[in-house]
């Protein structure tokens, strides 16, 4: 049962710090999403990869977060410096890319606490 | 701005009552419309598309252009229904907020 991998699972930090977020798609999905979920905000997306190539961060504070698939079986999400306000799920999912419309498989998520 | 608009964060029932989740899209077109559902320490899956016209669980969930909705039906729910659901435009890539829904006994 071919399923989407994050670690850390738990991850607590101190204002300041380097965060970094790892996913591992199932394998042969050439689609991956980074999604960060909030009380106030629920799922938001904040980017989207097909075929290892960025399509859109537009979700994404650029000054701070950076979203990158150095190979097919990896993607990272790194927040640098870390703020309280980035508390958050953060989710990857990956999908087929069979076309549109596309089902997405989660991960089971990073808990991020910054304080 | 394009939305996904789940208006209600949380639908209480008893079991064996009927159940609507209602979404909301805000543009014109013809979206493609997931609903996903989070069940306590599982995680995010889909449970139906719209181009299906399937019924998952019990659960069935109709495209009304007029209307520009989307919700989410049961007639009959259940205990095991309780957990998160997020109405999805994946097109857009838009999720709603989310509706928990909480089935008492």
């Amino acid at each position: 049962d071919a399923r989407v991998t994050q670690t850390p699972r738990h991850k607590v930090t101190e204002m300041g710090q380097e965060v970094t977020m790892r996913c591992q798609p199932i394998l042969g999905h050439n689609t991956v999403f980074w999604y960060r979920q909030t009380m106030m905000q629920g799922l938001e997306l904040l980017a989207y990869f097909r075929n290892r190539a960025p399509l859109d961060d537009s979700g994404m504070p650029k000054d701070r977060f950076s979203a990158e698939m150095p190979d097919a079986t990896l993607a990272t999400l790194k927040i640098q410096p870390s703020e309280p306000r980035d508390s958050a799920v953060y989710f990857c999912a990956s999908g087929p890319g069979l076309g549109n419309p596309d089902t997405q498989y989660f991960g089971p998520g990073t808990r991020l606490t910054v304080l | 701005a394009q939305r996904v608009t789940q208006p209600e964060k949380l639908l209480s029932v008893f079991k064996g009552a009927p159940v609507e989740l209602k979404c909301n899209y805000s543009y014109s077109g013809s979206p493609e419309l997931f609903w996903y559902v989070q069940y306590s320490r599982q995680r995010l899956q889909l449970l139906l598309r719209h181009i299906s016209r399937e019924s998952i669980k019990g659960f069935t969930a109709d495209l009304n252009k007029g209307e520009t909705s989307f919700h989410l039906k049961k007639p009959f729910a259940q205990e095991e229904d309780s957990a998160m659901y997020y109405c999805h435009n994946t097109d857009k890539l838009i999720f709603g907020t989310g509706t928990r829904l909480q089935v008492f006994p």
